[in-house]
């Protein structure tokens, strides 16, 4: 199976600190596009930010910053001066196909004040 | 109106009953997902309908039977549940495909007893 890694299961920081959330995706799609979704305890699942493979271009919006390497097949996310609105479970995903969307195991982000 | 509309939001059902759950889009969307989220895991999938037409079926259990009314609609009828089957399920919509991203409503919480 062509697998998305997240393999920090939980992180717990303070408020203020800034923390990154890895993720690493195997493929073998030459096309194929990464996300970040973030699921607050509401349950529904909220886009981020969406990448395409052609596309290495870091991206910064507000607090949040994505950086897509091709070449290690990794798209972490930071996250900078932590809030404890940003408390959820993140999910990486990417495409599989043209209609499937293949999730990471999800991290549990805890940022306490 | 960018919203997916998921109802109801809880249901608790028993294993004879016959109950429906149902999902709503007015994005003008092409295809539509149900996804199935076990406490602590990533979501699912199940199906997948592209111009009302179902174009994956996850190798899913037939207690379990999607429809697609129309282009805004789509159900998941269920019967003759077990209790493993409680869980969130998801519904997603996205532009055909899947590389547009998805946006999900906040999720059906189910419990079989």
């Amino acid at each position: 199976a062509q697998k998305v890694t997240q393999a920090q299961t939980e992180i717990s920081v303070v408020e203020k600190e800034d923390v990154t959330l890895d993720c690493v995706y195997e493929t073998r799609d030459t096309t194929y596009y990464l996300f970040w979704y973030k699921q607050p305890p509401s349950g529904e699942l909220v886009f981020l930010i969406r990448r395409n493979s052609f596309d290495e271009q870091n991206e910064i919006s507000g607090r949040y910053s994505w950086n897509f390497q091709k070449s290690t097949s990794s798209f972490n996310f930071t996250i900078t001066a932590s809030q404890v609105v940003d408390s959820a479970v993140y999910f990486c995903a990417r495409t599989q196909g043209a209609q499937k969307l293949v999730f990471g195991q999800g991290t549990r982000l805890t940022i306490n004040p | 109106d960018t919203e997916v509309t998921q109802t109801p939001k809880h249901l608790v059902m028993g294993m004879t009953n016959k109950k429906s759950l149902k999902c709503e889009q007015h994005m003008g969307h092409r295809a539509m997902y149900w996804y199935k989220q076990k406490a602590k895991k990533p979501p699912e999938l199940m199906f997948v309908y592209s111009y009302e037409k179902l174009s994956i079926n996850e190798s899913v259990p037939s207690r379990f039977s999607p429809e697609c009314p129309n282009s805004s609609l789509l159900n998941l009828h269920l019967h003759a549940l077990q209790p493993e089957d409680s869980a969130l399920y998801l519904c997603a919509s996205s532009q055909v495909a899947a590389g547009y991203g998805y946006t999900f409503g906040s999720g059906t919480r189910l419990t079989v007893v």
